[in-house]
């Protein structure tokens, strides 16, 4: 089940740097997304979440862009702290009235001080 | 800040046994679900629950499994015969609605099947 894709499993940013972080789907009836933080041995966080209807939703640090015609979001970090580092995972739903939610494989982030 | 809790937090078993992971969803959510994290792969999706009953679950939700909410708190899933490759983290998450809605997750089970 591939519907959801991170590319990257890894990415090393400066601390005070911009971390962006992508994901890729290719199911078009997707109308719901979201990014979570996981450490190791636990579960995992909400972070920040999208609706379909807009292209952009800020919190704080942490912005998500979403482009529905190239079927793409983004999860901005400014500015990336060592706190960050962690690994993200990006999720959809909205499948056919479905509420499950479908994850990518995760990004791993370091932050170096 | 209310929050989703897990218990057992390790859970060894030998194959073949059954084992109940328990979840305490947010008190004032109605809808739970139960995914898995096999050691090196995504998260995935196992059942959905809602007004008492199954909503929806995936492939991997066979025979084997179940799911109940035995009272007004508690939410579990049962694996009856366990097997090696049931071995993964278990998350237990809650949302207040089902669509558009965020699902809260647990801080999971480990299980190891021997």
């Amino acid at each position: 089940d591939q519907q959801v894709k991170q590319n990257s499993p890894s990415l090393s940013v400066q601390e005070g740097r911009i971390s962006i972080l992508n994901c890729d789907y290719t199911n078009s009836m997707f109308d719901y997304f979201l990014w979570y933080k996981k450490y190791p041995a636990e579960g995992p966080t909400f972070l920040i979440s999208i609706s379909s209807i807009k292209d952009k939703n800020e919190d704080g640090r942490f912005t998500v862009f979403l482009n529905k015609s190239a079927k793409h979001l983004s999860l901005h970090i400014v500015p990336s702290q060592p706190g960050d580092s962690a690994v993200y995972f990006c999720a959809a739903s909205g499948t056919s009235g479905t509420y499950k939610y479908i994850f990518g494989t995760g990004t791993r982030l370091k932050v170096l001080a | 800040e209310p929050e989703v809790t897990q218990t057992p937090s390790h859970q060894v078993t030998q194959m073949g046994q059954e084992v109940i992971l328990r979840c305490v969803p947010i008190s004032n959510h109605l809808y739970f679900y139960w995914y898995r994290q096999i050691l090196g792969q995504k998260v995935e999706f196992l059942v959905s629950f809602y007004n008492n009953e199954i909503s929806e679950k995936s492939e991997i939700f066979d025979d084997q499994f179940s799911v109940e909410r035995p009272d007004g708190s508690n939410f579990t899933l049962k694996i009856r015969s366990t097997k090696l490759e049931d071995s993964a983290m278990y998350f237990c998450a809650s949302s207040d609605r089902g669509r558009w809605e965020t699902q809260y997750f647990g801080p999971g089970t480990r299980l190891l099947v021997l």
